[in-house]
């Protein structure tokens, strides 16, 4: 299975400033289509994850356009360019490329100083 | 409004079993692949399971293989999670989901709670 690492684990911001969340994969994420499936979701607390980038850089419907990923083969970022009350929460990457599984990582908790 | 409506959770014992059902609500569930995804108390997610739109394939992690089935019934627009020999490390929020590989789309449920408890 494909582990997926992310870092940091906890990132505390302050608002305004910007965020920016690393995830590693243990094997290269492009298919043999050409495509990575390299997504990022969102949990707010208390609520239901969504999705907010996939393959690796385009945005969900609704999501603002401060929201950005990069990144290619093993190494992905996600970029909250000035942070907002509203990006409290937790991050992850997943992968769905090599599956099944479709595996996340361990999840980064945003937090406001 | 386009939603997918969860019920079926609570608490079962060790070893008992419980069926999940995730109904779509302003949309037909029968062009879309869906997935469970469950998160355990205070962890991360895990994805769990996932069946094609017309059924024709299952996938399941390792940790829940054997043991849970995944079905649908496109005709009511519901989504299955059968769960046998339940395990106290079974206890999460199931959440059911879709979401498009390649384009902008995606539906949570909103999460149902199963605790596997004596």
């Amino acid at each position: 299975d494909v582990v997926m690492t992310q870092s940091p684990l906890s990132l505390p911001v302050t608002l305004g400033q910007p965020a920016s969340i690393s995830c590693r994969s243990s094997q290269s994420l492009v298919h043999s289509d050409g495509n990575t499936y390299l997504n990022w979701f969102q949990q707010r607390p208390g609520q239901s994850p969504r999705r907010l980038i996939y393959k690796v850089s385009n945005r969900d419907s609704g999501v603002p356009d401060r929201f950005s990923g990069s990144g290619s083969g093993t190494d992905f970022t996600l970029k909250i360019s000035r942070v907002e009350a509203d990006d409290v929460g937790v991050y992850y990457c997943m992968q769905g490329t090599h599956w099944p599984p479709q595996t996340f990582g361990q999840g980064t908790k945003v937090e406001i100083k | 409004q386009v939603q997918l409506v969860q019920s079926g959770g609570g608490v079962v014992q060790p070893g008992g079993s419980l069926r999940l059902s995730c109904a779509a609500s302003g949309f037909s569930l029968n062009s879309y692949d869906m997935h469970w995804v469950r998160q355990a108390p205070g962890k991360g997610l895990e994805w769990v399971a996932f069946i094609r739109s017309d059924g024709s394939d299952k996938y399941y992690a390792d940790s829940v293989k054997g043991r849970f089935t995944i079905s649908r019934d496109n005709s009511k627009d519901t989504l299955y999670l059968l769960m046998n020999s339940l395990r106290a490390d079974d206890t999460a929020v199931f959440y059911c989901a879709t979401w498009y590989t390649s384009y902008a789309f995606d539906i949570w449920g909103q999460g149902t709670m199963v605790t596997v408890s004596s």
